[in-house]
């Protein structure tokens, strides 16, 4: 089975620009969740979808948004970038708990 | 105070030691996952457990649910498992992560 692939892998982009990744995942899972990672907060739970909603939501502004197409792949978008917006953004599809990551995209706003 | 606390954050051993990193948390799990990530930022999952104790290899990942407390234990240490060892919860259906431990194993 392929494992969870992102696109793009990296990606730079300038302050108030918009940006949008997406997230394969393992074929057969359900629930994508997204996770950003830096080097200040370590890694941070962003959102997670399961058959197109929106499950839940961690504690980050409306600027991050996502959603889940019907082939369970998913795209977040961050609009309005800012230079603390540079992180590496890691997707994982999970099947009953068991997360399985995705290489990641590492987004670099300058 | 962090919901998810690791120590140690920097470990140092030689080839063959025996490691112990430790996990403690605050809130209320259905589950808890070692994680490994190597340079570069891929994440591979360890084990996953609620209960007990498991064993791949030479890792092994316990838990005490009354303790709130998780060890991740490698035996005979090799330089390939230089890397960040992250503890994260399962709390309401959202994964906490730890700040997680660098080990770095030397020859």
């Amino acid at each position: 089975k392929a494992g969870v692939t992102q696109t793009p892998r990296y990606l730079i982009k300038t302050r108030g620009q918009q940006v949008t990744l997406s997230c394969s995942p393992i074929s057969g899972h359900r629930s994508v969740s997204w996770y950003q990672q830096t080097p200040g907060q370590g890694l941070q739970f962003l959102f997670e979808y399961f058959s197109e909603t929106q499950r839940n939501k961690g504690n980050f502004p409306g600027r991050f948004s996502g959603r889940q197409f019907s082939n369970s792949r998913s795209e977040m978008n961050v609009s309005t970038l800012e230079l603390g917006d540079s992180a590496l953004y890691l997707c994982a599809s999970s099947l009953r708990n068991e997360q399985y990551f995705g290489p990641g995209t590492r987004l670099t706003v300058t | 105070k962090n919901e998810v606390e690791q120590s140690p954050q920097n470990l140092t051993a030689q080839e063959g030691e025996f490691i112990t990193i430790n996990c403690s948390y605050s809130v209320g799990i259905s589950a808890l996952h070692w994680l490994q990530q190597h340079p570069g930022g891929g994440i591979v999952s360890l084990f996953m457990l609620s209960s007990g104790k498991k064993k791949h290899g030479r890792l092994i990942a316990t838990i005490n649910i009354q303790e709130k407390h998780s060890s991740l234990h490698i035996t005979a240490s090799h330089p390939r498992d230089s890397a960040v060892y992250i503890c994260a919860v399962h709390n309401t259906d959202k994964l906490i992560f730890g700040t997680g431990t660098r080990l770095q194993v030397f020859p």
